[in-house]
């Protein structure tokens, strides 16, 4: 069973501090994708990496691909009100990629 | 264009009875996904149709849980004698493709079964 895990759970930080947060596994993924939830709405896709090694940016936020396929990192750089959310990744497994293996989550909350 | 819509927004119901979901993907949209999340959990797969058909059902829990897709557009999830372990929220989405296409969430129905 292919699991993917998401460390921090939970984060706390101020307006301005930078964060990662870790999506790690032991299987490899043909991509893996990042999205953003917020209470009662569904996950939005932010990026997809396909590449090992790959780095993607989004305005303050910088995705990564491990060179093995096995895990990825999101990076946020100065972090604002409006990041508040939950960050979920989720991998495409080789033989069946429609089959999204999600992450049980990072919960980021940016103070003012 | 509008997203994908889910209704309702919230349903509470008594152990053992029947439910349905509803799911309108977004037009044009041929395969749609069904996934469960239950609290502080990630999205868990359960279903996915291409066209009218299910290509992929293997992540429905047990036999009280079936979808159908009978036009190709509209899915509803149905759960028979529902159990108070159903209680989550049940999200929809739909894509243009399938192999790496994105999919386009809905705002999901929370369940809650008493």
């Amino acid at each position: 069973t292919q699991l993917l895990e998401q460390s921090p759970q939970f984060l706390s930080i101020q307006e301005g501090e930078n964060l990662t947060v870790y999506c790690n596994s032991s299987s490899v993924f043909s991509s893996l994708q990042w999205y953003r939830q917020e209470p009662g709405e569904g996950p939005v896709l932010l990026v997809t990496v396909v590449t090992g090694g790959e780095v993607k940016k989004l305005k303050r936020l910088t995705f990564q691909f491990g060179d093995a396929r096995k895990d990825s990192s999101l990076h946020i750089t100065a972090a604002q009100p409006g990041d508040t959310g939950l960050y979920l990744c989720a991998g495409a497994p080789g033989d069946s990629s429609y089959k999204l293996i999600f992450g049980s989550g990072t919960r980021l909350l940016v103070r003012p | 264009g509008a997203g994908v819509s889910q209704t309702p927004s919230n349903k509470v119901t008594e152990k053992g009875k029947y439910v349905e979901l509803r799911c309108d993907p977004i037009s044009g949209h041929t395969a749609l996904y069904w996934y469960r999340q239950s609290l502080g959990q990630g999205p868990e797969f359960l279903i996915y149709f291409q066209g009218t058909g299910a290509a992929d059902d293997s992540g429905l829990p047990n036999d009280r849980f079936f979808a159908v897709r009978p036009e190709g557009s509209v899915s509803t999830l149905k759960i028979q004698r529902t159990e108070r372990g159903d209680s989550a929220v049940y999200l929809c989405a739909s894509s243009l493709g399938t192999s790496g296409a994105e999919q386009f969430f809905g705002p999901g129905t929370r369940l809650t079964v008493l």
